[in-house]
This record gives structure tokens, sequence and C-alpha cells, in this order.
């Protein structure tokens, strides 16, 4: 069965340093999604693609995170410094058209830790 | 935008006893319910789901029931077994817009 790959699996890195995430998504799924998951909580979305278009990132810290998924295949995500707080579970899932009509597939994350 | 509550946050029962997770909604217009299963370490994986025009869907010992005029769905699991020990998500869709999760509940099968 497809996965969505996600790497690196874990990362630590020191505050104000700059951190990014990749995200491979089940080939011809065009919706691509970038979750945060703090411990014991539920995935938060951070930001939404459909194909290589932004549909929805107003829940992503823009002065410090960017997203982009420039030939709507893969994705990246960056964080410019890392913060204490951005310490969590980043999820990237995908789906073949919006969640209504197929169900999301989530990679198995990066772990991020900022000390 | 949408508002998904869950609970209990915590659930403990018997090898073979039944367990039920209940969340709520607050967007009247969402109209798509998925629950997710997420093992250690593992991204959640989806394990049923229901649409607003269905009360109620079964898969093997798995069941998803809807209530829209309360606005609020609950899945049911019988025959628990150990390998049913996860954290549990209820999620909302409304329209174009991404899955609202709810807090979890991680759910533990005592042997």
């Amino acid at each position: 069965e497809a996965e969505v790959a996600q790497s690196p699996r874990y990362k630590i890195t020191e505050k104000s340093q700059a951190v990014a995430f990749w995200c491979d998504p089940i080939s011809g799924h065009a919706t691509l999604y970038w979750y945060r998951q703090i411990l014991g909580q539920g995935p938060e979305l951070l930001v939404q693609f459909q194909d290589e278009s932004v549909v929805d990132d107003s829940q992503l810290p823009k002065d410090r995170f960017s997203a982009e998924r420039l030939k709507g295949v893969d994705s990246t995500l960056k964080i410019q410094p890392a913060e204490l707080g951005d310490s969590a579970m980043y999820l990237c899932a995908s789906s073949l058209r919006g969640p209504r009509n197929s169900p999301l597939h989530f990679g198995n994350g990066t772990r991020l830790t900022v000390t | 935008g949408e508002n998904v509550e869950q609970h209990p946050s915590t659930l403990s029962v018997q090898e073979g006893d039944s367990a039920v997770i209940k969340c709520t909604y607050s967007d009247s217009a969402s109209n798509y319910f998925p629950w997710y299963k997420q093992e250690l370490g593992k991204g959640p994986q989806l394990i049923i789901d229901i649409r607003s025009n269905v009360g109620e869907k079964k898969d093997q010992r798995i069941a998803v029931t809807l209530n829209k005029t309360a606005k609020h769905f609950s899945l049911h699991i019988t025959e628990t077994q150990p390998e049913d020990s996860a954290v549990y998500f209820c999620a909302g869709e409304t329209g174009r817009r991404a899955l609202t999760f709810g807090s979890g509940t991680r759910l533990q099968v005592q042997p």
C-alpha cells in the first residue's frame, strides 16, 4: 500500500536555528496538508495545498513558518527561527481530492525538539 | 470555524468489553466525520467515517453513530482486544476546509 513519506523522522535543533521538514505524498494525490500535533493533543492544521496552490494557511505563523509545494508533488515546511514552543510532531497528510471526497492518509511525522 | 470536543480523554476497559467515545461539533454545516486511530510513534490512520446523510455505519467490531440535531457523534468498539489500545481522534469537516480534530481519547484494553 502506498504511503506518505516524511523526513527526517526526528530532529533536534537549538532555538533560533532554522529547520526544514520534507513530505512526499501518495502519487496522484492533489491535496496535501501539514498538521502540527503537540503531545497529548489532536493534530492542528498549519497549511493545506491543492496541487501547488495554498488553499488555507490561516493558522500558519507566517512570521517564522513557510511552506511550499512548487511542482504540486512533494512539499517542504520550514521554521526560521525555531522557538521552544515549536517542539511537536509535524504530520503531513495527503488525499486524492478534498477530505470529504477521499480520506486523509498521514505519514509517520517528524518529531521536532527545540532546545 | 469548526470546534470539535471529545471525551473521555482516557478510557480503560477489560478485554471483551465495549468502548464508547463521544464527540460534539459546533458547525451545523459540517457534513463529514471520520475517526482515526494513532498508535505510538505513527501517524493517525482512518478506521471509519460517516457522512451527514447517514445515521449509523458499521464495520465489523467498529460502529459510528451521528445525531445531526444534537451535533454529536460517537465511536463504538465491541469485543475489545489488546490491539485496540491506542489514541483515537474524531474529526469534522466543513466544505473545502481541512479536518478539525478532537483532542483524543487514550484507550487501554486490559487483557
